[in-house]
């Protein structure tokens, strides 16, 4: 079981990121995705949730309005876009697998959004 | 939703036992046996210790057990070893389908 993650990105103030997270070694549809972020020296910070099987989601109060999640079943990936960002965007963020609806694993390696003028 | 409470740090000496608390409401610790804790090593991603309060994943070590009591969830580590030093986070399902982490734990192995 394993989630991958697409790169690195910097982005200025107010532009969008879409970080991919491809899953391999479970049937994707069969779980949710979660969506946690990191900034740096921080704590982790939950921001949402999609099913894979119909594509419910579930926000942050923290980033709803700015968040999107969407997964894609025929290729086994998961998307999130952060629109409108700021420099406290700035964070590691993560896909996680949620089993049963509560806990998270595995995790994906991690993608760095820098916002930077 | 705020974030569940955790001390900022816990220590101790090898194969001593260090317990972790995470203290929320009855809106989420204290409402559901869904409590996480996750162990992560700095510039690692995060990895499941404990879920569900107590159960352990495969792979994971008996030294270490989850509890709750309340509102309050327990981690504790017993027989630590240095591979332990790391930073632990509680989650815990919260109401509305809402998830919360704790502000972490970073644990120092003496």
């Amino acid at each position: 079981v394993q989630l991958v993650q697409s790169g690195a990105e910097v982005k200025k103030p107010g532009a969008s990121v879409n970080v991919s997270c491809k899953a391999s070694g479970y049937t994707f549809n069969y779980y949710g995705v979660s969506w946690v972020r990191q900034a740096p020296g921080q704590g982790l910070e939950w921001m949402g949730w999609i099913s894979a099987s119909n594509g419910n989601t579930n926000y942050a109060r923290k980033v709803q309005g700015r968040v999107t999640m969407t997964a894609d079943a025929s290729t086994s990936t998961a998307y999130m876009e952060l629109r409108s960002l700021r420099f406290d965007d700035t964070a590691v963020y993560y896909c996680t697998r949620a089993i049963r609806g509560n806990w998270f694993a595995p995790w994906g390696q991690g993608t760095l959004v820098t916002v930077s003028s | 939703q705020s974030a569940l409470t955790q001390p900022p740090s816990a220590s101790g000496s090898p194969g001593q036992s260090v317990t972790i608390s995470c203290t929320g409401t009855s809106s989420d610790v204290g409402g559901y046996n869904y409590v996480s804790w996750y162990q992560q090593h700095a510039g690692k991603a995060p990895k499941v210790m404990i879920y569900e309060v107590n159960k352990r994943p495969s792979g994971v070590p008996d030294r270490f057990s989850g509890s709750k009591s309340g509102n309050t969830a327990s981690l504790t580590v017993s027989g630590l070893q240095a591979e332990d030093e790391a930073d632990y986070y509680c989650l815990s399902y919260a109401d509305n389908n809402n998830w919360v982490f704790g502000g972490g734990t970073k644990l120092t192995v003496l």
